[in-house]
This record gives C-alpha cells, sequence and structure tokens, in this order.
C-alpha cells in the first residue's frame, strides 16, 4: 500500500488566492513526521513545512499551513495568497520513528502535485 | 549559509566510465542521504548513513557505493555506470539520525546522464 497518497496530479490557482494541496498517509508507527517540500522547475528541492504526529496545533510557516486531521489520516498543505513564484510541483512527505527496522530514517515521498498560478 | 552542496549540478558520462558525486553540509548533521527521482518512479532512497562510517542501504542501492569518512561528507560513487542510473540525484541531510521530526535539507541536485 502506498505510504503518502496526493491525489491531484496537478491544480490551478488564481494568483493572490488560496490553495489546497491534498495529501494522505498510512503508517501503523505512533511516531512520525509529515513535511512538504516545494520544487520548481530549476529542480531544487526546497523544505517548507513540517507537522509531527504529536503536535496538537497545526503548523504554520508564513503563507503555509498545514491541516493535519490525524484520524483521516490527511496531512494537507494551504498556501494562501498564491504568488507567480508558488508555481512547482509540491511533494508530501513522512519519516517514521521505527521505520520498519528498514531504510532508518528514510523520507518517503508520494508523487507529487503540480500547482500553476495563473496571474 | 546553511546547505547542503553537491557536485557537479550536470554530468554526462559513457558507460562503464567510474564517477563520483561530491556532497558535503556545513550544519553539522548526523544523518545523510542520498535519493534518486524518476518520472513516475518518484523519489527514492539509495543509501543513507547515520553517522560516521555507519552507511546502510536504502531501496535501490544494486550499482552504487558510498563512504562516510567525516560528518561534513558523503560521497556518492558510480562504479561501472549504466544508462538505466540516468537519473536526477539529490543528496539530503538532518540533524539528527533517531529523529522522526528532524527535517532532511536537500541539495540542489545533479542531473547524471549516461550514455
Amino acid at each position: 500500500a502506498q505510504k503518502i497518497t496526493q491525489t491531484q496530479p496537478g491544480m490551478f490557482v488564481q494568483e493572490k488566492e488560496a490553495v489546497t494541496l491534498d495529501c494522505t498517509y498510512d503508517t501503523s508507527d505512533p511516531s512520525y513526521g509529515l513535511f512538504w517540500y516545494k520544487q520548481p522547475s530549476s529542480g531544487e528541492m526546497i523544505f517548507l513545512i513540517y507537522q509531527g504526529s504529536y503536535d496538537q496545533q497545526n503548523a504554520t510557516e508564513g503563507r503555509y499551513s498545514l491541516n493535519f486531521q490525524k484520524a483521516r489520516k490527511s496531512a494537507n498543505l494551504v498556501i494562501s495568497a498564491s504568488q507567480l513564484g508558488d508555481s512547482a510541483m509540491y511533494f508530501c512527505a513522512m519519516r517514521e520513528g521505527n521505520a520498519g527496522g528498514t531504510s532508518y530514517g528514510k523520507l518517503t515521498f508520494g508523487q507529487g502535485t503540480i500547482l500553476t498560478v495563473h496571474p | 549559509e546553511a546547505q547542503v552542496t553537491q557536485n557537479p549540478r550536470y554530468l554526462i558520462t559513457v558507460t562503464g566510465k567510474k564517477l563520483t558525486v561530491t556532497c558535503s553540509q556545513n550544519m553539522n548533521h548526523e544523518y545523510m542521504s542520498w535519493y534518486r527521482q524518476d518520472p513516475g518512479l518518484g523519489l527514492r532512497q539509495i543509501y543513507y548513513s547515520m553517522n560516521v562510517e555507519v552507511t546502510d542501504k536504502g531501496d535501490v542501492p544494486e550499482g552504487y557505493k558510498v563512504s562516510r569518512k567525516e560528518k561534513r561528507n558523503f560521497p556518492l560513487i558510480l562504479e561501472s555506470p549504466s544508462p538505466n542510473q540516468t537519473s536526477l540525484y539529490f543528496c539530503a541531510s538532518s540533524l539528527y539520525s533517531n529523529a522522526y521530526n528532524s527535517p532532511l535539507h536537500f541539495g540542489n541536485g545533479t542531473r547524471l546522464t549516461v550514455t
């Protein structure tokens, strides 16, 4: 089973509007971290925001916020006031505490969502 | 500036010619890892290191070697590259090895083409 699922291959948003990128995850480990990364067309991987499994509050980082619904195993990224520079591929990823004894510390990625911001 | 530095950024080589992609971090991070990114397959871990002289295989280690002689450096070695190793490679590091809440910071990537 997929550990990280991003069901939106592509999303479009108007400049200055908010957009939500979906992410669901699957783990039996009680300790895990959820991360969002941005990959612009130039190729680098930029860390945006983190949410821990024990965190009570949703994470926020500037215009980025994470809508964490633990019971539903979802960790959606919300980008407020979209800018043209937000156009990129966005990846949701998870790091598990025990990792099942294999590939310790591995970051497991979803397939990504391409976000296009229209002027 | 705190960063993970990979070199080269682009590399074109021929089958069988040994190559090394260097990776260095200046953040005193414990954990380092290599990933490859391929269309349709996403990002997959090749090797990782939890500390100096401690390395282990990831999901796709065949055809690759690594070493961690110093904390800051984690080179990726392709002894005999083949065309199926054409990919975008990322080095990444995090402060702690045993912390699920420690984000990985990535280098800018190395785009490798093997002909």
